[in-house]
Formats: C-alpha cells, structure tokens, sequence
C-alpha cells in the first residue's frame, strides 16, 4: 500500500538555524514527490517537487529537498530559517504508473520559527 | 490562467440547509480533487475525478455528500442536509500528468 509519513507534528528552529521536516514514503513503483506550504487560513502551495534526474531539488522561497531512493526519503530543507516561514508542511507521493494522478499525503508537520 | 477557483469562499449556514460548493479546475487539467480539512482529520481527500470520471469515492463520509463534475471545467460538492460535524475547510485540486496539483483558495463552512 502505498504511504507517506511525516514523523514530527510540530519542529521547532531558531530564526537563522538550518531546518529540516522529514518524509518518507511507500510506493509500489517510481515515486513523483512534492512538498507543499499552507499559511495560516490559506489554500496550499507548491513548493517543489522530484519527477527525475537530480537527486537535489531547489524549490521556492529558499527551500530545497532531497531524494534518497535506499532510504525511501525526501526530507526538506533550508539552510537558514525565518520567521515567516513558519507553517504548516505538507509532503505528497504519487505512483509514476498511477494513471489517475492520485496523491498520497503525509498528515502534515507544523514548522515553528522562533526570533 | 487563474487557477483553481473555488466558491463560496465563506459559506455560513443552518443545519438542514443544502450547501453547494463549486470549483473551476485550470483548464487542460484532467484529474480534479475535493478535500476536507479540519483541525482534528487533518487533510481528507473526499473523491477525486479524472477525465470528468470519479474514480474513488471511498473518502466521502456518507451519503449526504455528493460530487459531480459535468465537464472538464467544472465541479461540485454537495452537501444535503448539513450538519454542525461538516463545518471545515473544503479544498479543490487540479493536476495533469505531468504536474504538482495547484489547490484552490477553499471554502470555509460553518453549520451552526
């Protein structure tokens, strides 16, 4: 069965430290991953995304993530946090062979920056 | 284009009453989703459709929900009769193959 887990509800980073919210998944064959952001009263937004190719995905507002196939991961990253990107973050899974496009999604890990 | 556009944005209304929620997915889009989001579930996917088809329904809560989609551009959620357990936020998704899903603004529902 295909899954996605987000192990921590909630991280906690100083303003200026590294940040990280992890994801892993389960697919039965090739896995397209995407994070999303949701601010405060707001829809969700892509972040970024990994189809193929470079491992290292660069994505919006200074983030990044990185998929690691041997450990079924796509953590994201930001070498240096701000306050304002505090929010909630979603990761996603879909199946390459799913021909309905059906997303699997983590339940979401509320990232907290502190000043 | 637009993106997704869901309406109402707010919807305020009395237990009993049916409720309407519209969405336009971006054209050319093939798959389209409906969500639910609540502070105690989390993010729900309630059905989606591809290619104006729905394909899985399991997540719909019971039979007072319903979905359509008549065309490629547009889709509904209904709800009949609301009760207070359905206020959420009720999100609407469009993706094609070869893309991330783009969400809609939302429609925050309050059955009071």
């Amino acid at each position: 069965a295909q899954s996605v887990a987000q192990p921590e509800d909630q991280v906690n980073v100083a303003e200026g430290n590294p940040l990280t919210v992890k994801c892993t998944y389960s697919v039965s064959g090739n896995p397209y991953l995407f994070w999303y952001v949701q601010y405060p009263n707001r829809g969700l937004q892509f972040l970024l995304k990994y189809i193929t190719g470079d491992n290292l995905v660069k994505g919006s507002y200074g983030f990044e993530a990185e998929f690691n196939k041997s450990q079924t991961s796509f953590h994201l990253k930001k070498p240096s946090a701000l306050v304002s990107d505090s929010a909630l973050y979603f990761c996603a899974v879909r199946d390459f062979m799913d021909s309905n496009y059906q997303l699997i999604w983590g339940a979401g890990t509320k990232l907290i920056i502190k000043p | 284009d637009a993106g997704v556009i869901q309406s109402p944005r707010h919807e305020v209304t009395e237990m009993g009453q049916e409720v309407t929620l519209r969405c336009k997915p971006i054209s050319g889009h093939n798959s389209l989703f409906w969500y639910r989001q609540t502070m105690m579930r989390g993010l729900e996917l309630l059905i989606y459709f591809n290619n104006n088809v729905p394909i899985d329904d399991s997540g719909m809560p019971e039979d007072r929900f319903s979905a359509k989609m008549p065309n490629a551009s547009f889709s509904t959620l209904k709800i009949q009769p609301s009760e207070p357990r359905d206020s959420a936020v009720y999100f609407c998704a469009s993706t094609r193959s070869d893309t991330e899903a783009f969400f809609g603004q939302g429609t925050r529902l309050t059955v009071v």
